[in-house]
């Protein structure tokens, strides 16, 4: 199985502030990494897929970067409903891995 | 607008059954594959099953291999996992999610409980 790091696992930032979330592969997966944000009772809600690929209708200042075995999802300046658990996953090969979560909370 | 609601979840006693439902709408459901993913409490997100556009395909976590199969009807719109042999550590909310490949969404999930 592919294991897959995320760091932080929490985080206290901001309104405003720049930050950046990594994840790492136990191995190449190409592109196929995506981001999730998810809220206590709400539908975990993709930001970010194949690794650069804003989903439609999520705001401009999340971004993701990175191929291979690294990645980086980063807010450009963090809003009030952005407080939320972040998960990378990858889809290059099943079984289809779940970093184990940043939590990002209002300093 | 992609909406997938989930049904089926509640308390269930360990060694029982339960057949979870997926009901797809806003897009075209034999188009994408399909999966389940749990999140037990307070733990992380775990992929459980997965099945391909005309479910001919299936794929399933090692935990849940043997008990637990994945199925869908593309006339009726809808995602089902039929679990058997049911466990305490099954115990979690089950996400319906639409392919992950080209932007997936998610459904809000259903609660399954294992409990005598």
């Amino acid at each position: 199985d592919i294991q897959m790091t995320q760091s932080p696992s929490s985080l206290s930032a901001s309104v405003g502030d720049r930050v950046t979330i990594t994840c790492r592969a136990s191995q190449s997966i190409r592109n196929d990494l995506h981001w999730l944000q998810h809220k206590p009772g709400k539908a975990p809600k993709v930001l970010i897929y194949a690794a650069f690929n804003l989903q439609r209708g999520v705001p401009s200042r999340f971004s993701g970067s990175g191929s291979g075995t690294d990645f980086t999802l980063t807010i450009s300046s963090l809003q009030p409903e952005d407080f939320a658990t972040y998960y990378c996953q990858q889809s290059y090969s099943a079984p289809y891995t779940f970093g184990q979560g940043t939590k990002l909370e209002i300093k | 607008e992609v909406q997938l609601v989930e049904s089926g979840g509640g308390l269930v006693q360990p060694g029982g059954s339960l057949r979870l439902s997926c009901a797809a709408s806003g897009f075209t459901f034999s188009s994408y594959w399909m999966h389940w993913v749990r999140q037990a409490p307070g733990k992380g997100l775990v992929w459980v099953s997965g099945i391909n556009r005309d479910g001919s395909s299936t794929y399933y976590a090692d935990s849940v291999k043997g008990r637990f199969t994945i199925s869908r009807d593309n006339a009726k719109n809808t995602l089902y996992l039929q679990m058997n042999s049911l466990r305490a550590d099954d115990t979690a909310v089950y996400h319906c999610v639409r392919e992950f490949d080209s932007g997936g969404y998610w459904g809000q999930g259903t609660l399954v409980t294992v409990s005598s």
